[in-house]
């Protein structure tokens, strides 16, 4: 596999349910973003790793949990969601954290489709 | 706070036409702007980087500007054709992530 992958693609949960997102970068990179799609918004930044640090939490409620185990691996928990809370939700990774390089862009993953019922 | 605007919201050509798709951003302390193109419940793919210092950068029949100064930037696509039917995107570098405008949606008819 070479890039950024994202299982699972598609996920239908109720809001009683837990479950979580996982993000794989095959890059080298040091950095890592999740980011909220929602219809007719624009991309919302969520959280940022940089070396398995988380350096930005943007203001997103409790009930999604990040977690960076290692540079090359995200997961995104989430528990007890909303139906505001469907979106495709995109794991980006770049080498370096952005705003450090005016010449690094981020690699963005296929995507998780969720659906809150 | 910065802000990314996006004009057109959406766009419908014929094929074969010359367009050009707007950028405007709120701060000008940024470190580059990218355009991204984005498919339909897909991921985003980079098109052009430019960085804070450059004013214009190419690749193939695409072409992208940077008035840093102004807050603007154009993505202009020559000759367009039924495959460049997506969702074009403009993101600026600021403080730790991307900021991203709405997109705009093309449609290129054949």
């Amino acid at each position: 596999e070479t890039g950024v992958t994202q299982t699972p693609r598609h996920l239908v949960m109720g809001m009683t349910n837990k479950k979580s997102l996982k993000c794989e970068q095959h890059l080298g990179h040091n950095a890592m973003y999740w980011y909220k799609q929602s219809a007719k918004k624009p991309l919302e930044l969520m959280f940022v790793y940089s070396l398995e640090e988380r350096v930005e939490n943007n203001s997103v409620p409790s009930r999604f949990s990040p977690e960076c185990p290692n540079s090359s691996h995200l997961f995104l928990h989430l528990h007890t969601l909303q139906p505001e809370d469907s979106a495709l939700y995109l794991c980006a990774s770049s080498q370096v954290l952005a705003g450090f390089s005016s010449t690094d862009t981020q690699y963005f993953g296929p995507g998780t489709r969720l659906t809150v019922l | 706070k910065q802000e990314v605007t996006q004009i057109p919201a959406a766009l419908s050509v014929p094929e074969g036409e010359n367009l050009v798709l707007n950028c405007s951003f709120t701060d000008s302390a940024i470190y580059n702007l990218q355009w991204f193109r984005q498919d339909p419940g897909k991921g985003l793919t980079s098109l052009l980087l430019i960085q804070s210092s450059q004013r214009e950068q190419t690749s193939g029949r695409l072409n992208a500007s940077l008035d840093k100064s102004s807050g603007r930037s154009t993505l202009y696509i020559a000759a367009s054709q039924p495959g460049d039917s997506a969702t074009y995107l403009c993101a600026v570098s600021y403080r730790r992530a991307l900021t991203f405008g709405s997109g705009t949606r093309l449609q290129v008819q054949p």
